[in-house]
């Protein structure tokens, strides 16, 4: 089945590791995005890319950083600089030329710092 | 900038209510608006969107409808079943944008009771 597939579901990390999020679509969209969902706040955007080899920040960026080597693969690592990192992690994409503005998203990684 | 604010919750109701989860938006131009939904431990889901002012919105029973003059896209349900808890999302795409980079609300937790 086509969709979106997030690795781990669950994550455990110590104080000043890095750690990297998968994040995998056989949609064939061109853009794929990283959204942060804390308790209260909502969806907030991370980095997006609209195409390979090409990413842009989005509006919370500070501690995290993206490569948009494959069309299918955006992985999102969480550095040590990022302050909060405990957080529920989703991945979507879309078509990059639509208008529809529709995303799909995958199920999300929790991250958990101890 | 752009924003979203909806009405926060949880929302509690018995089965067969009547749903309003209240929206509105903050945005130049003629954004696109949507309503996405989450179960529990999945990710969202596109439930309805509507691209231009007067325009209604519908899917399994639910309706929005884009109101230019009160920046409203308020979502509506007449008669809700358990299976319809989740959490829901009103969600915006800025006018004239290239991407499809949305910006969301805080989410509001429906509960409905047998």
């Amino acid at each position: 089945d086509g969709g979106i597939t997030q690795s781990p579901k669950y994550l455990f990390r110590k104080e000043g590791q890095n750690v990297t999020l998968s994040c995998e679509q056989n949609l064939n969209h061109d853009a794929m995005y990283w959204y942060r969902q804390d308790p209260g706040q909502g969806l907030r955007l991370i980095y997006y890319s609209q195409i390979v080899n090409d990413f842009q920040k989005g509006d919370i960026a500070e501690g995290y950083s993206v490569s948009r080597e494959k069309k299918e693969s955006f992985p999102l690592t969480v550095t040590s600089a990022q302050k909060n990192p405990t957080a529920f992690y989703l991945c979507a994409s879309s078509l990059g030329q639509s208008n529809t503005g529709e995303l799909f998203f995958g199920e999300g990684s929790r991250l958990t710092v101890l | 900038g752009d924003s979203v604010t909806q009405m926060e919750g949880p929302v509690t109701l018995s089965e067969e209510a009547f749903l309003t989860i209240n929206c509105t938006y903050t945005a130049t131009g003629y954004p696109s608006l949507f309503w996405y939904v989450q179960y529990p431990g999945e990710g969202l889901q596109l439930l309805l969107k509507a691209t231009k002012a007067d325009d209604k919105g519908s899917n399994k029973g639910f309706e929005a409808t884009y109101r230019k003059e009160t920046t409203s896209f308020h979502l509506e349900k007449g008669s809700v079943q358990v299976s319809d808890s989740a959490v829901y999302f009103c969600a915006l795409r800025g006018d004239g944008g290239a991407t499809n980079k949305l910006i969301f609300g805080t989410g509001t937790l429906l509960a409905v009771q047998p």
